[in-house]
């Protein structure tokens, strides 16, 4: 069974930093893309980063320059190191198993998320 | 950045009616588009991908078509398990985007 459990979610003041970790296991992780999705409380879906296979890297201009996406294939955990946060970056963030077939690309997997919350 | 719109931002149905979601992109996604449900709670479930293709295990009655900018995520008879958080998503260019969702509601 394919699971993704999402942690490091806590309060932070305007300006600190933060790294979420995601567990996965179920499935051959190294062989997936790996993206994280944010949800302020009551708004809509944004996608934060992805990380490839390979290792390449994507990120929105929201966040470009303050959150780096990483994965550690030995360990079957990703991460994002958020750095410079801001009061606008609170919301749940999920990860997501990024997956290709003939008919298209799917987040087809996610964990259940995890909260940051930042205030001072 | 390519923006997604949804419409309408709410839609009130009753069980059993047909409920028609909309889904407009800024410029053409070809097919690269798919639709998540999401209930209270819960993160994001997977309904259609390639904008018209059923994600295992959806039922029957959800349906996707359209290409380029226009989209519809089509449930032909509402259930009561469908009265969540609709959203689409392009996967044709970086950043990725979504859009804001629809609710469906019951009437």
């Amino acid at each position: 069974e394919v699971q993704l459990v999402e942690s490091g979610g806590v309060l932070v003041q305007p300006g600190g930093s933060l790294r979420l970790s995601c567990a996965a296991s179920g499935f051959t992780f190294s062989s997936y893309d790996m993206h994280w999705v944010r949800q302020a409380t009551g708004k809509g879906l944004e996608w934060v980063s992805a990380i490839s296979t390979a290792g390449d890297t994507y990120y929105p201009g929201s966040v470009k320059g303050r959150f780096t996406i990483s994965r550690e294939n030995a360990k079957n955990s990703l991460y994002l190191q958020m750095n410079s946060l801001r009061a606008g970056d609170t919301a749940v963030y999920y990860c997501a198993r990024g997956s290709y077939d003939s008919s298209g690309y799917t987040f087809d997997y996610w964990g259940q998320g995890t909260l940051v919350t930042v205030s001072s | 950045e390519l923006v997604m719109t949804q419409s309408p931002a709410t839609l009130s149905v009753s069980p059993g009616e047909r409920a028609t979601l909309s889904c407009r992109a800024s410029q053409s996604v070809s097919s690269n588009l798919a639709w998540y449900q999401q209930k209270p709670g819960q993160a994001p479930r997977l309904l259609i991908y390639g904008a018209s293709t059923r994600a295992t295990g959806i039922p029957a009655r959800f349906s996707g078509s359209g290409s380029g900018t226009e989209f519809t995520l089509t449930i032909s008879s509402v259930q009561s398990e469908d009265f969540a958080d609709y959203y689409c998503q392009q996967y044709n260019n970086w950043p990725l985007t979504f859009g804001q969702g629809t609710r469906l509601e019951i009437k």
